[in-house]
């Protein structure tokens, strides 16, 4: 089967820099991808890390440790909008079957 | 505004209903998914097209039936469903499913649907 795993719940403050972590488990790997979704809004694309290159935008980045079916997004210069669920998601193949992890909850505090 | 339109965002049903979800794109992308997000369970692929075609079906009961016209369109029939297919129905595309392009996806905001 496939499974990923992320924490539930992470809370942190304005300014700081946080991490949010994803563990896979996968029949195949190409890449490791990162969502953010607001409450009733659309995932939208943060970060991918991959066999064919990395991409990452604005304040977030990412590190993959294929060895340790691992991963995980950091989030830096915290601001309060970026409270909001987050998900890694690994492709097996060009984008054919991405499959998400559970989702992190981000509570940004003043 | 992401470029991906999805209508109805919200629709209630009964289970002897008929019902479609329409999704839209306007960003020139080849390939286009359905996912489905309920509470508290990641989310789940049901359908992928690439230039029209199907490739990917994810083991997803007949009462739901897709229907891609051409590139931009995709659709999501909906018959005979059961309380438990209440979920958000995310539509997203990507720039094609055989370059880098297919590593980002684009999604729209999804249509709430409540089977009563």
């Amino acid at each position: 089967g496939q499974s990923l795993e992320q924490p539930s719940e992470v809370t942190a403050v304005e300014g700081a820099i946080v991490q949010i972590n994803c563990t896979y488990q996968t029949s195949g790997f190409y890449g490791l991808s990162w969502y953010q979704q607001h409450d009733g809004g659309a995932p939208t694309f943060l970060s991918y890390n991959g066999l064919d290159g990395l991409e990452e935008t604005g304040r977030f980045s990412s590190f993959l440790s294929r060895s340790d079916s691992y991963g995980y997004l950091l989030l830096q210069e915290l601001q309060m909008k970026d409270s909001a669920s987050y998900f890694c998601a690994v492709s097996d193949n060009y984008g054919q079957n991405f499959v998400f992890g559970p989702g992190t909850r981000l509570s940004v505090l003043p | 505004e992401t470029g991906v339109t999805q209508t109805p965002r919200h629709l209630v049903m009964g289970m002897t209903n008929k019902k479609s979800l329409k999704c839209e794109q306007h960003l020139g992308h080849n390939a286009m998914y359905w996912y489905k997000q309920s509470a508290k369970k990641p989310l789940e692929l049901m359908f992928v097209y690439s230039l029209e075609e199907r490739v990917e079906n994810n083991s997803v009961p007949s009462r739901f039936s897709p229907e891609c016209p051409n590139s931009s369109h995709l659709f999501l029939h909906l018959h005979t469903l059961q309380p438990e297919d209440s979920a958000l129905y995310l539509c997203a595309s990507s720039q094609s499913t055989s370059s880098s392009g297919a590593n980002v996806l684009t999604f729209g905001a999804g249509s709430r649907l409540t089977v009563l």
